[in-house]
């Protein structure tokens, strides 16, 4: 089964502009994570915020978390075409040592 | 540092017929994933490692569907008989306990036709 829901499921932008994505999850996690995967290859790993943070930056990258919503989202500004992937959300829950994905959400940044 | 190696990248069987999947995981990690992702789909965890003992198995079709993990390095999953449903990427992953608590790292993935 799949804890986090992505939204939107598809995105698409113009280089330049910033792209927003959003994780919606069921239950209390440990820390929350997202993932990039280039279309064909594996999973690679983006951020971790954990649940008593509630925004994290990595570059282009900013990543909010809101326990009390159960959300979370990953903005990427001044998008690049070689930004367009699948982004998913993940999150560790309890003593768990795994990991849940989302289904995710495909951006698209055209040139 | 090398990453997760899998192998073969894509197999093409006819149903009915056994695959194997390989994975080396980074050196020192002792966690090891297999997930399977369908298309469009995020990935599922069939079964985690901590070293070479299954510590959770509970997603993983044990009729079909068998794993192993000698000497708590390389691992093994295997599909026997495989069915048209089992078409989808098989991802090994590897992690090490207490860096970045649960950063996964992932292989390019084993890509699965069943015809």
């Amino acid at each position: 089964s799949q804890q986090g829901e992505e939204d939107p499921q598809a995105l698409s932008i113009q280089e330049g502009e910033n792209a927003t994505m959003n994780c919606s999850y069921k239950t209390s996690i440990n820390n929350l994570q997202w993932y990039r995967q280039n279309s064909g290859r594996g999973l690679v790993h983006l951020i971790l915020i954990r649940s008593n943070e509630r925004e994290k930056h990595s570059g282009r990258l900013r990543v909010t978390l809101d326990t009390s919503k159960k959300s979370s989202s990953l903005l990427i500004t001044a998008s690049r075409a070689a930004d367009t992937a699948s982004y998913f959300c993940a999150t560790d829950e309890g003593s768990a040592r795994q990991l849940t994905f989302g289904s995710g959400t495909q951006l698209t940044v055209l040139p | 540092e090398a990453g997760v190696v899998q192998s073969p990248r894509y197999k093409i069987i006819e149903k009915k017929q056994p695959v194997a999947f390989w994975c080396n995981p980074i050196s020192g990690h002792n966690t090891l994933y297999w997930y399977r992702q369908n298309l469009g789909q995020g990935p599922e965890l069939l079964i985690r490692y901590e070293n070479e003992e299954a510590v959770d198995d509970s997603q993983l079709p044990k009729d079909r569907f068998s794993a192993e993990r000698l000497k708590g390095v390389d691992s093994t999953l295997k599909i026997q008989p495989a069915e048209l449903g089992d078409s989808a990427v098989y991802l090994c992953a590897s992690s090490f306990p207490g860096q970045g608590r649960n950063t996964i790292y992932f292989g390019e993935g084993s890509w699965l036709t069943v015809v």
